[in-house]
C-alpha cells in the first residue's frame, strides 16, 4: 500500500536554529498538508498546498514557517528560527482530492525537540 | 468554519464490551467526516470516512460510525473491544465547500481492560 514517508523520524535542534522536515507524499496525490501535535494535545492544522502554492494556512503558520515542493517528489516544512514551543510531532499528509473527500494519508511523523 | 468536539478525553472499557466514542461536529453544510486512530509512537491511520451515501459507514478492525445529520454526530462504535484497540482516536471534519483542510477533535484515549 502506498505510504507517505517522513524523514527524519526524530530531530533535536537548538533554539534559534533552522530545521527542514522532509516528506515524500504518495506519487499520484495532488494535495499536501502539514499538521503538528504538541505532546498530549490535539492534532493541529498548519498548512495545505496545491498546485505549487499554499491554499490554506492556520494562525500557527506564521512567518517562521515555509513550505516548498522543490522537485516532483519532496514536500518540505522549514522552520527558520526554532523556539522551544515548536517542539512537537509534525505530520505530513497527502490526498488525491481536495477538501479531504478521500481522506488523507499521513506519514509516521517527525518528532522535533527544540532544546 | 467547521469544528469537531469529542466528548470524553478518556474512555475505558473491558475486553469484549461495547466501544462508543462520541463525536459532534459544527458545520454550515454536511461535511466530510473521518475517524483516525493513533497507536503509541505512530502516525494517524484512517479508520473510516463518510462523504456521501449510506450513513452507516464500516471501517477497518470492526469499527463503524453513523452519520446523524439531525444530531450533528458521527459516533464511533465497535461491538466487542479487543486489547489491541487501545489507542488514541481522533474524529475529523472537512468542509466540502469552503476550506481545503481537515480539522481534528481533541482525541479520545481508549483503554481496554482485560
Amino acid at each position: 500500500e502506498p505510504e507517505v514517508t517522513q524523514t527524519p523520524s526524530h530531530q533535536v535542534t537548538q533554539m534559534g536554529q533552522e530545521v527542514i522536515l522532509r516528506c515524500v507524499p504518495i506519487s499520484n496525490h495532488l494535495y499536501f498538508y502539514w499538521y503538528r501535535q504538541i505532546l498530549g494535545q490535539k492534532v493541529e492544522f498548519l498548512v495545505s498546498f496545491y498546485n505549487n502554492e499554499i491554499s490554506e494556512k492556520s494562525e500557527i503558520f506564521d512567518d517562521q514557517f515555509s513550505v516548498e515542493r522543490p522537485d516532483g517528489s519532496n514536500f518540505t516544512l522549514k522552520i527558520r528560527s526554532t523556539k522551544l514551543e515548536d517542539s512537537a510531532m509534525y505530520f505530513c499528509a497527502s490526498s488525491e482530492s481536495g477538501r479531504g473527500r478521500g481522506g488523507y494519508t499521513f506519514g509516521s511523523g517527525t518528532r522535533l525537540t527544540v532544546v | 468554519a467547521q469544528s469537531v468536539t469529542q466528548l470524553g478525553s478518556h474512555v475505558s472499557v473491558s475486553e469484549g464490551a461495547l466501544v462508543l466514542l462520541r463525536c459532534n461536529y459544527s458545520s454550515s453544510v454536511p461535511p466530510y467526516l473521518f475517524w483516525y486512530v493513533q497507536y503509541p509512537n505512530q502516525g494517524l491511520q484512517l479508520l473510516l470516512k463518510y462523504t456521501t451515501g449510506a450513513t452507516l459507514v464500516k471501517g477497518i478492525n470492526g469499527f463503524e460510525a453513523e452519520f446523524k445529520k439531525s444530531e450533528t454526530s458521527f459516533h464511533l462504535t465497535k461491538p466487542s473491544a479487543h486489547m489491541s484497540d487501545a489507542a488514541e482516536y481522533f474524529c475529523a471534519v472537512s468542509d466540502r465547500q469552503n476550506n481545503n483542510d481537515m480539522r481534528f477533535g481533541a482525541g479520545t484515549r481508549l483503554t481496554v481492560k482485560p
